[in-house]
């Protein structure tokens, strides 16, 4: 397996657009994790889901911050309007289950809004 | 409040040498641990993790320890190489969520620089 893969890399965008992060966890993973890293506030966790499902979306700063999995491969972390304090590098992880087992992190994206 | 914290921030030490991390909580709550490698422009990488039921937990060049009675978590490093050079965080999850990745609160890190 190549790993979570997470898309763009990098992303510069003007402040008010819209962004849109995408995961693809580790195939079989039931669990899936949108973390965010600041050299401020460390690593934050955004929201995680089970087999799609959201089931903590208590650390999602906004409602400007949506997610989704529309399916078992395949996640989005959208930011619509972005603001310059959105500035960071977001993580997706995934598990295999919730519960004293390790998350596999993707290489991140790091988000620049201007 | 509850949190995670790291003595040191930053750690230099000359390759061979042990290296040694350390880490403090806040919650005796917590019954899970992690230690995670951070490598420059990559994401966290697992190195290990403890339970709370243990004070010590042995891998492949690394150990980790935990004291309960002063809610310390320490990382170390055996013969450290140049590749063991990173960020290294501790995570701790609280006995209230079940030990469950979901509520992993994570240290702000502690980087290790290693001088050949």
């Amino acid at each position: 397996d190549a790993g979570v893969i997470q898309s763009p890399r990098h992303e510069v965008t003007e402040m008010g657009q819209e962004v849109t992060l995408r995961c693809k966890p580790i195939s079989g993973h039931d669990y899936l994790f949108w973390y965010r890293q600041t050299m401020m506030r460390g690593l934050e966790l955004l929201i995680y889901f089970n087999n799609n499902v959201p089931i903590d979306d208590s650390g999602m700063p906004e409602d400007r911050f949506s997610a989704k999995m529309p399916n078992a491969s395949f996640s989005t972390l959208k930011i619509q309007p972005s603001e310059p304090r959105d500035s960071a590098v977001y993580f997706c992880a995934s598990s295999l289950k919730l519960k004293n087992t390790e998350a596999f992190f993707g290489q991140g994206t790091r988000l620049t809004v201007v | 409040g509850e949190s995670v914290g790291l003595h040191l921030p930053t750690l230099s030490v000359q390759e061979g040498d042990n290296s040694i991390i350390n880490c403090a909580y806040s919650n005796s709550a917590s019954d899970y641990f992690i230690w995670y490698k951070q490598e420059s422009g990559k994401g966290p990488q697992f190195i290990i993790d403890i339970r709370s039921n243990m004070d010590k937990r042995q891998g492949q060049r690394v150990t980790v320890l935990l004291n309960k009675t002063v809610k310390h978590l320490s990382l170390q490093i055996a013969a450290t190489q140049p590749g063991d050079s990173a960020v290294y965080f501790c995570a701790e999850n609280h006995r209230s969520y079940g030990g469950s990745q979901g509520n992993l609160i994570f240290g702000k890190g502690t980087k290790l620089s290693v001088k050949p």
